[in-house]
């Protein structure tokens, strides 16, 4: 079965500090496809990135990176320099390719920015 | 602006009633989803469709009924026999089950 792991319940870090969030991943497909997600305390989950088990570089958006390694099956994300506004819930998630089977959210990692 | 809305914002029941939640989109996406969060907790799956008159059990099910009659439209019921219904409910959307998926504000349901 598939499943996704976030060992950080709660991080606090000081605004400008740089900051990373883990994310290891189960799964027995070949083909599948990992998510971030932002929850800030309005609810609504905002998508960050997709990425497919095929593409293996890493990414970068502003202040904000991901590291996929499948060798140690990870997805972690970084926030360089955080800012308050980055302070809210952060979900990694995972779909396999194969028919039925869907998106696994992983519990989250709260992070708290500041200032 | 394509999106998606979930509607009420707030919801209270009282006990041993039947409420729906509406979720409509605009996006043109085949797949739709529900998902219950508990305070501090990630996201559970209640109910899932890939195609419109199509709709299968996730997770959670019991004590939850939807329906899919429409591609933009994906109620959900909270039947009486949910026992601990007081939650925030998240409703999804997204082309196909392996692209990502866009989320609804929320409805918050308290049970009195």
């Amino acid at each position: 079965a598939q499943k996704v792991t976030q060992a950080q319940t709660e991080i606090s870090v000081v605004e400008k500090e740089d900051v990373t969030l883990d994310c290891v991943y189960e799964t027995r497909d070949t083909t599948y496809y990992l998510f971030w997600y932002k929850q800030p305390p309005s609810g609504e989950l905002v998508f960050l990135i997709r990425r497919n088990s095929f593409d293996e570089q890493n990414e970068i958006s502003g202040r904000y990176s991901w590291n996929f390694q499948k060798s140690t099956s990870s997805f972690n994300f970084t926030i360089t320099a955080s800012q308050v506004v980055d302070s809210a819930v952060y979900f990694c998630a995972l779909s396999e390719g194969g028919y039925g089977q869907n998106f696994v959210f992983g519990p989250g990692t709260r992070l708290s920015v500041l200032p | 602006d394509g999106g998606i809305t979930q509607s009420p914002k707030y919801l209270f029941r009282k006990e041993g009633q039947n409420v729906t939640l509406s979720c409509e989109q605009n996006l043109n996406h085949d797949a739709m989803y529900w998902y219950r969060q508990d305070p501090g907790q990630g996201l559970r799956l209640i109910y899932y469709s890939q195609i419109v008159n199509d709709f299968q059990k996730g997770d959670i099910a019991e004590g939850y009924s939807v329906s899919r009659e429409k591609k933009e439209s994906f109620p959900l019921t909270v039947t009486s026999a949910q026992k601990n219904p007081t939650a925030f409910y998240l409703c999804a959307s997204s082309i196909d089950r392996t692209n990502e998926q866009f989320f609804g504000p929320g409805t918050r349901l308290t049970v009195l």
